[in-house]
């Protein structure tokens, strides 16, 4: 079964400073995607970046940008110069083919990042 | 159609009671799938739709728990018989064949006092 591991509970980061978070996973896969997604107080989960398994090179979203390591199956997030509206809670989320191909989400427990002016 | 569409967005009940969910899922999103999450969680995966049939369950929905798409466009998620477990924020999301990724609704935060 695959599982994802978040084991930064809680970061913080200065306004416009860089921050990164960690998240490592657990698979047999081959065809799979990963991502990270934020959940402000509203709660609705926003998807930030997605990384396709094959491809080599590293996605990249304006100030967020990730460091896929598939052999060591390490996915991190780095948030280039922090805004006041980054401060969320970031999931990290594996996407695989599972059973019959339904592309269920596995998650992280979450970090929940605060950003100080 | 601006995105997943949950109501209500809160829900307060007494335990024992049946509770109702609503999902409007993006049209022309033939999959969709229930989460659950609980503070300082992530998300639980509850179950998934293709179109209406429903093609996977999480040994997390008990007997008590039971969804439906039916026609394959909304789907709706009761739980009878309301336990202080159950509450929980419920989310669903609904993604195109072509999976890329999953978009996600408000959810539904439901307390059971």
């Amino acid at each position: 079964a695959q599982t994802v591991t978040q084991s930064q509970p809680e970061m913080s980061v200065q306004e416009a400073e860089t921050v990164t978070l960690s998240c490592t996973y657990d698979t047999s896969e081959s065809d799979y995607y990963l991502f990270w997604y934020k959940q402000p107080p509203s709660r609705q989960m926003i998807l930030v970046i997605r990384q396709e398994a094959y491809k080599q090179q590293n996605a990249t979203e304006n100030r967020f940008s990730v460091n896929f390591q598939k052999a060591a199956k390490s996915f991190s997030l780095k948030i280039s110069d922090s805004q006041l509206g980054d401060a969320a809670m970031y999931f990290c989320a594996y996407g695989g083919g599972n059973a019959g191909n339904n592309r269920k989400l596995i998650w992280g427990l979450g970090t929940s990042l605060a950003v100080n002016p | 159609d601006t995105g997943v569409s949950q109501d209500p967005r809160h829900k307060i009940t007494k335990r024992g009671q049946n509770v109702t969910f609503r999902c409007d899922p993006i049209s022309e999103h033939n999959r969709l799938y229930w989460y659950r999450q609980t503070l300082g969680q992530g998300p639980e995966f509850l179950t998934y739709f293709q179109n209406e049939a429903q093609l996977e369950k999480s040994r997390l929905l008990s007997d008590r728990f039971s969804a439906e798409r039916p026609k394959g466009s909304f789907s709706t998620l009761e739980i009878q018989r309301t336990e202080q477990g159950d509450s929980a924020m419920y989310l669903c999301a609904s993604s195109p064949d072509r999976w890329t990724e999953a978009f996600f609704g408000q959810g539904t935060r439901l307390t059971v006092v």
